[in-house]
């Protein structure tokens, strides 16, 4: 499968703490995504990481990708009690004929404690 | 602008009956994609649609199928309905295809489907 797998299933922190989250994939890949998803509503995008690229910020979020071991991490700094909620990666893998899909996998139940 | 709208929102339905969920892109998207999420097996891709065009199709039975109308609005349909399908059906929307060009998806709330 080319599903993105992330690590660990659930994690719980207190509010001001860091959040790591950590994400593997199978096959080569265009970019990979991370997205958030507050229980049971839809998924909301947080970043992108291109496959040349290593590390990427936006605000609280920093994202590192090492195609190398095929894996990237989500690291969320001064965590809050709103960080609450499922974080996905989505690696952007070659589906044949030119074209790249989208995968998701389970998910990372965040859970910051205030 | 108006983000994805999915309809209905809710949906309980008995065994044996089929379903058809609706979805409404952002304006100017002409990707639409669908998503079956269940705590068991995660978000699940069901199938993609580009320009009326299914592109991609993930690995489930032939009860579910969908179509993509000129609008670039998207339907999908689930026949014959199992107690297995109870499901968030989640629908995303791009401008161009998923995973070309670093496009990222934007959700609709979802269908939150029981089968009973």
């Amino acid at each position: 499968s080319q599903q993105g797998e992330e690590d660990p299933q659930a994690l719980s922190i207190q509010e001001g703490e860091n959040a790591t989250m950590n994400c593997s994939y199978k096959t080569s890949i265009n970019n990979l995504q991370w997205y958030r998803q507050n229980s049971g509503r839809g998924l909301v995008h947080l970043i992108l990481i291109r496959s040349n690229e290593r590390e990427k910020h936006s605000g609280r979020l920093r994202v590192t990708l090492d195609t190398s071991k095929k894996s990237s991490s989500l690291l969320i700094t001064a965590s809050r009690a709103a960080d609450t909620a499922s974080y996905f990666c989505a690696p952007a893998a070659y589906s044949g004929a030119g074209s790249y899909q989208l995968t998701f996998g389970k998910g990372t139940k965040l859970s910051v404690i205030p | 602008k108006a983000g994805v709208t999915q309809t209905p929102r809710y949906l309980i339905k008995t065994r044996g009956q089929q379903v058809t969920l609706s979805c409404s892109p952002i304006s100017g998207h002409r990707s639409v994609s669908w998503y079956q999420q269940t705590p068991g097996q995660g978000l699940q891709f069901l199938f993609e649609y580009f320009s009326e065009t299914q592109r991609n199709k993930g690995n489930f039975p032939g009860r579910f199928s969908g179509r993509q109308f000129s609008n670039s609005r998207s339907e999908m349909n689930v026949s014959t309905l199992e107690l297995g399908d109870s499901a968030l059906y989640l629908c995303a929307s791009s401008l161009q295809p998923s995973g070309v060009r670093q496009e990222t998806q934007y959700f609709g709330p979802g269908t939150r489907l029981l089968v009973l």
